[in-house]
């Protein structure tokens, strides 16, 4: 069964760096999307991607992160200027039109 | 944002049935989606229901009311693994998740 993929699995970072999240959705979805997950918390919506464009971001999204597909198959999340509480469990996911989202097994951030 | 509430917790014996309800605010609402998500690991897809009723899949069923913004993942023949955080999850124009409630199935 075709499934999300999602590298690093862990990436530890020090506080002020850049780091890059990479996602490969499944091929056939149009629909991409960021989701993170702090420890013990709910999973919280950070943006979608369509056609190649932001569709809908969350106040969390603010400009401290971007999202790219720099070519056909990878989705990248950048956080710049990491702080201690962007340390988290992100998880990228993808979808066909109002289909159920499939998500990656997520990249867990270290900020130290 | 939307309102999205399901109970914290709740825990039940291998063998037995257990309803998760979730109540969700209804505008801008096009479809209710549940996830199980086991510690540590990504959420996976259970059922999802776009009209009201009851949607039935092997030992999970999920039911509807769209007009009372009401929904509950029904479990059934309860195994241990069943034991993780099940996700209530509206569809507005994106999926957003509920806290989740943490189940906890004891022999």
């Amino acid at each position: 069964e075709p499934e999300v993929t999602q590298t690093p699995s862990h990436q530890v970072t020090q506080m002020g760096q850049e780091v890059i999240l990479r996602c490969v959705p499944i091929s056939n979805h149009l629909y991409f999307y960021w989701y993170r997950q702090i420890l013990g918390q709910k999973v919280e919506f950070l943006v979608s991607f369509y056609n190649n464009e932001i569709s809908e971001k969350s106040e969390i999204f603010d400009d401290q992160f971007s999202v790219e597909r720099p070519d056909g198959s990878n989705f990248t999340l950048k956080i710049r200027s990491t702080k201690l509480e962007d340390s988290a469990m992100y998880f990228c996911a993808s979808s066909e039109q109002r289909s159920p989202l499939h998500f990656g097994n997520g990249t867990r951030l270290t900020v130290t | 944002g939307q309102n999205i509430d399901q109970p914290t917790e709740m825990t039940a014996t291998e063998g037995a049935i257990v309803q998760i309800n979730c109540t969700y605010q209804t505008s801008g609402f096009n479809g209710l989606f549940w996830y199980q998500q086991h510690a540590g690991e990504a959420p996976t897809f259970l059922s999802y229901n776009v009209l009201d009723g009851l949607e039935e899949k092997g030992r999970f069923s999920s039911f509807l009311s769209r007009s009372k913004g009401y929904s509950y993942l029904l479990l059934k023949e309860l195994q241990m693994k069943d034991s993780a955080s099940y996700l209530c999850a509206p569809g507005y124009s994106t999926l957003t998740f509920g806290k989740g409630t943490m189940l906890l199935v004891s022999p």
